[in-house]
């Protein structure tokens, strides 16, 4: 069966400092993976997705950047953090045997920047 | 732009109560999915419904769709407390290829009281 791992759960990060969240895909391959941001009381915004290893697209222009050094994972980064980074940041994949388009969310992410 | 509008924002009801919720989006779609999310976790995809689908049922889910009106909604039958979480609409829209890209509404949150 297919699994998602997400890390770590909770983050507290002062302004400025950079950011890596990572996010790997088991019992799969060549998954879709996506990175949202959930503002508190919202809904998900898309930030990256990525069709395969090296292939990194975009939605939102913003202080972050992603890569897929892998088939199966998935990293968010920052070089340095702003107060507007604080948020639930999820990952995300589809691409499985039951239907292509659902998506199988991880945990997620609780970022706070002081 | 975002693609999927929720309504009720909020909805309260007693345990055994049916619970409606309502999707409406701009664009052609793919499919239209729900999801479920719990307090502080991850997304739990309950239902897939497609274009060319107007009803679809998941245990005491029930979807459907109106492609004329670009609307779809959320009907949760016998209602537990267990039920208790927010609930977002995604649509996946024509044009989105083999990305699987979802854009997301701003979610329903459903309190169940027992």
């Amino acid at each position: 069966s297919q699994t998602i791992h997400q890390w770590p759960a909770t983050l507290v990060q002062p302004v400025g400092s950079p950011l890596s969240l990572e996010c790997t895909v088991e019992g799969t391959s060549n998954p879709n993976l996506y990175w949202y941001r959930q503002a508190a009381g919202r809904g998900l915004q898309l930030l990256f997705y990525s069709v395969g290893i090296g292939q990194i697209s975009s939605e939102v222009p913003q202080n972050l950047s992603a890569s897929r050094p892998q088939d199966r994972q998935f990293i968010l980064s920052s070089k340095k953090l702003l107060l507007s980074d604080s948020g639930f940041y999820l990952c995300a994949w589809s691409g499985g045997p039951r239907d292509p388009y659902e998506q199988y969310f991880g945990p997620g992410t609780r970022l706070t920047v002081t | 732009s975002q693609q999927g509008e929720e309504d009720p924002q909020a909805l309260s009801i007693q345990e055994g109560e049916n619970a409606t919720m309502n999707c409406s989006y701009k664009t052609s779609i793919n499919n239209l999915q729900w999801y479920r999310q719990n307090s502080g976790r991850g997304l739990v995809h309950l239902i897939l419904i497609r274009s060319n689908e107007r009803e679809k049922h998941s245990g005491r889910l029930r979807v459907t769709l109106d492609t004329s009106k670009k609307s779809s909604s959320l009907l949760i039958t016998a209602s537990r407390a267990a039920d208790t979480a927010s609930y977002f609409c995604a649509s996946s829209t024509r044009g989105s290829g083999n990305t699987g890209k979802l854009i997301f509404g701003q979610g329903t949150t459903l309190q169940v009281k027992p």
